[in-house]
């Protein structure tokens, strides 16, 4: 059974940093793509980032505009674990942070399965 | 970057009912068009995949078609589980956005 799970989420001051990590269970979590998608409170989903399997092109990651040069996506496969480090976090970061998995070594597709989420409050 | 918007954004049906929900692309996307249902305080569920492929143990009442630009998801006969958020998400290139989502609720 695939089963991913996310920690790390909590309370943090405006211009603070957390790091988010989401653990793979039941897939040979090094063969695909990873993504970090949010929802905040009330509102849609939002593709956060993304980082490519590993094998022949090595890693690839790509970021949504809004959080591009504050976000960094990452990936240990020898711990079957994907992490989002977040810095210079704003209000409008808070959001719960899904973990999804993408069918495919490249980083294109659809999420065929996703964490429970953790959720992430930016304020004062 | 690849806008998507989706139609209805909230829709009243009844159990038994067939649901037709759109979703278009601001450019072309060819066939990487996905579905997913969210319940509240749940995680989206992957639906429908590649416009039109169903996703295993998702059930038959399901269905998606189209290409291109215009994409529709059609549940054939609503079941009370149904009632949830629906939406739809390229997955072309990034970033990969999703349409605002549509809520389905029991009329």
């Amino acid at each position: 059974e695939v089963q991913l799970l996310e920690s790390g989420g909590g309370l943090v001051r405006p211009g603070g940093s957390r790091r988010l990590s989401c653990v793979a269970s039941g897939i040979t979590f090094s063969s695909y793509a990873m993504s970090w998608v949010r929802q905040a409170p009330g509102k849609g989903l939002e593709w956060v980032s993304g980082i490519s399997g590993s094998g022949g092109t090595g890693d690839n990651t790509d970021y949504a505009d809004s959080v591009r040069g504050r976000f960094t996506i990452s990936r240990d496969n020898s711990r079957n674990t994907l992490f989002l480090q977040m810095n210079s976090l704003r209000a409008e970061d808070t959001a719960v942070y899904y973990c999804a998995r993408i069918p495919s070594v490249y980083l294109v597709g659809e999420f065929d399965y996703w964490g429970q989420g953790t959720l992430v409050i930016v304020s004062s | 970057d690849i806008q998507m918007t989706q139609s209805p954004s909230s829709l009243s049906a009844s159990v038994g009912d067939r649901v037709t929900i759109t979703c278009r692309a601001s450019q072309s996307i060819g066939r990487h068009l996905n579905w997913y249902q969210q319940k509240p305080g749940k995680a989206p569920k992957l639906l429908i995949y590649g416009a039109g492929s169903l996703q295993s143990g998702v059930p038959s009442r399901f269905s998606g078609s189209g290409s291109g630009t215009d994409f529709t998801l059609i549940i054939s006969f609503l079941q009370a589980e149904d009632f949830a958020t629906y939406y739809c998400q390229q997955g072309s290139s990034a970033p990969y956005t999703f349409g605002q989502g549509t809520k389905l609720e029991i009329k």
